[in-house]
């Protein structure tokens, strides 16, 4: 099965600057990516996806990158403000499949 | 109008007792699933529906028992509750497993504490 590994497990970073998530993927069928962001005592909630047909996709602050070939993934933030403060997963998944393969989770403060 | 929505939100029950918890979406999706996210924020699938019939079962005590009345609704009963059940646990739904973009919506979760 698909084994989705995500790093740092923690990340702090000043307001303003960036910040950097990445995941990796095992199966290469894998052909969706999700990131979601967790606020404290909510949900996980959508924030960007990539298909595996586009190498990059940006929402404003946020981007997500692709590379199939050595089956990696990342999460850019950029002028990181107080309100980006998470936990944001990572996740895989194919078409063809029946679930959603999350990664472990970082931990991000963004310091005022 | 939630689209996702789990009830209780909180619940702190005694080892040994049965609990539910319901789950119901608005989103017209076909599949849904409920997630256990240990201390740890691990998020682990725990099972899955696909218009009310079983697809995933994952490797879960028999004391959890999930039932799908139509594919709006999938409630989680745990019967004899033990301190290792002590979680949130999420409800999420997606339009349909096996079709493209198939995104997964989460509910609040339903923070259980077993004392």
């Amino acid at each position: 099965g698909e084994n989705v590994e995500q790093h740092p497990s923690t990340l702090s970073v000043q307001e303003g600057d960036s910040a950097v998530i990445k995941c990796t993927y095992s199966d290469s069928a894998s052909n969706y990516f999700p990131w979601y962001k967790q606020e404290l005592g909510k949900g996980p909630q959508l924030i960007i996806d990539i298909r595996s047909n586009v190498g990059e996709k940006k929402d404003q602050r946020i981007a997500v990158t692709l590379n199939k070939t050595a089956k990696h993934f990342s999460l850019h933030i950029t002028e990181t403000q107080p309100e980006d403060s998470a936990v944001y997963f990572c996740a895989a998944s194919r078409d063809t499949g029946n679930q959603f393969y999350f990664g472990t989770g970082t931990s991000l403060t963004v310091i005022p | 109008d939630t689209a996702v929505s789990q009830t209780p939100k909180y619940l702190v029950t005694q080892m040994g007792n049965d609990k539910s918890i319901k789950c119901e979406q608005n989103l017209g999706h076909d599949t849904m699933y409920w997630y256990k996210q240990d201390s740890k924020k691990f998020l682990k699938i725990m099972f899955s529906y696909n218009n009310k019939e079983l697809i995933i079962n994952e490797t879960v005590p028999n004391r959890f028992s999930p039932k799908s009345p139509d594919k709006a609704h999938l409630n989680l009963h745990i019967n004899s509750l033990e301190l290792g059940d002590s979680a949130v646990y999420f409800c999420a739904s997606s339009r349909n497993f096996g079709s493209a973009g198939n995104t997964i919506y989460f509910g609040e979760g339903s923070w259980l504490t077993v004392v």
